[in-house]
């Protein structure tokens, strides 16, 4: 089966850093994705892992354990432009190398 | 380059009615998928369609269908809606499997 865990919400005040963590069940993979969402508003592609470690992209990093099952997307100097849900998504080669998305996490940015 | 457009933005339909929305993919990405939003099940793929071909298809009921022209563009048909069929639905584009997925802005579809 196809399980994706993240918490479904999170507080974090601006300038701060937060940590988005993501587990995964997957028949099978080929890469990690985190996508962000505005209320009312598409999923936009932030950050790929499909090999162990830390991609940095600016205020925006991804990390990824393929042992263990195991993601998180770090955020820092907050803004509050941030406040969006942050959605973990596994490309999966035995369900067609379709998208199982996990269920998103709300993350509020407090001023 | 144009991002993924969707038409149109919102639709009310009424129980038993069938509805067709349409999506333009990013120009040069051939794979075309569809998925539904809802605050309770999240993102659910519906499928895919690569060079007017359906690769995979999730666990919707026949109601559901698509086709994919040969420009690449796409079309996605519910019929028989039900009030349950209201929510989001995305449509992405991506040039092949090992690329991101690119989401249209979504067609939201209210079923009365």
């Amino acid at each position: 089966g196809q399980n994706i865990d993240q918490p479904t919400e999170m507080t974090a005040t601006e300038g701060a850093i937060v940590q988005i963590n993501c587990t995964y069940q997957t028949s099978g993979f080929n890469g990690l994705f985190w996508y962000q969402q505005h209320a009312g508003e598409a999923p936009t592609f932030l950050s790929y892992n499909v090999l162990d470690g830390l991609e940095e992209k600016g205020r925006f990093s991804s990390f990824l354990s393929r042992s263990k099952g195991y993601s998180y997307l770090l955020l820092k100097e907050l803004q509050m432009k941030d406040s969006a849900s942050y959605l973990c998504a596994v490309r999966d080669p035995g369900y067609g190398q379709n998208f199982v998305f996990g269920p998103g996490t709300r993350l509020s940015v407090l001023p | 380059k144009a991002g993924v457009t969707q038409t149109p933005r919102y639709l009310i339909k009424t129980r038993g009615q069938q509805v067709t929305l349409s999506c333009s993919p990013i120009s040069g990405h051939r794979s075309v998928s569809w998925y539904q939003q809802t605050p309770g099940q999240g993102l659910q793929f519906l499928f895919e369609y690569f060079s007017e071909t359906q690769r995979n298809k999730g666990n919707f009921p026949g109601r559901f269908s698509g086709r994919q022209f040969s420009n690449s563009r796409s079309e996605m048909n519910v019929s028989t809606l039900e009030l349950g069929d209201s929510a989001l639905y995305l449509c992405a584009s991506s040039l092949g499997d090992n690329s991101p997925l690119h989401f249209g802005n979504g067609t939201r579809l209210t079923v009365t």
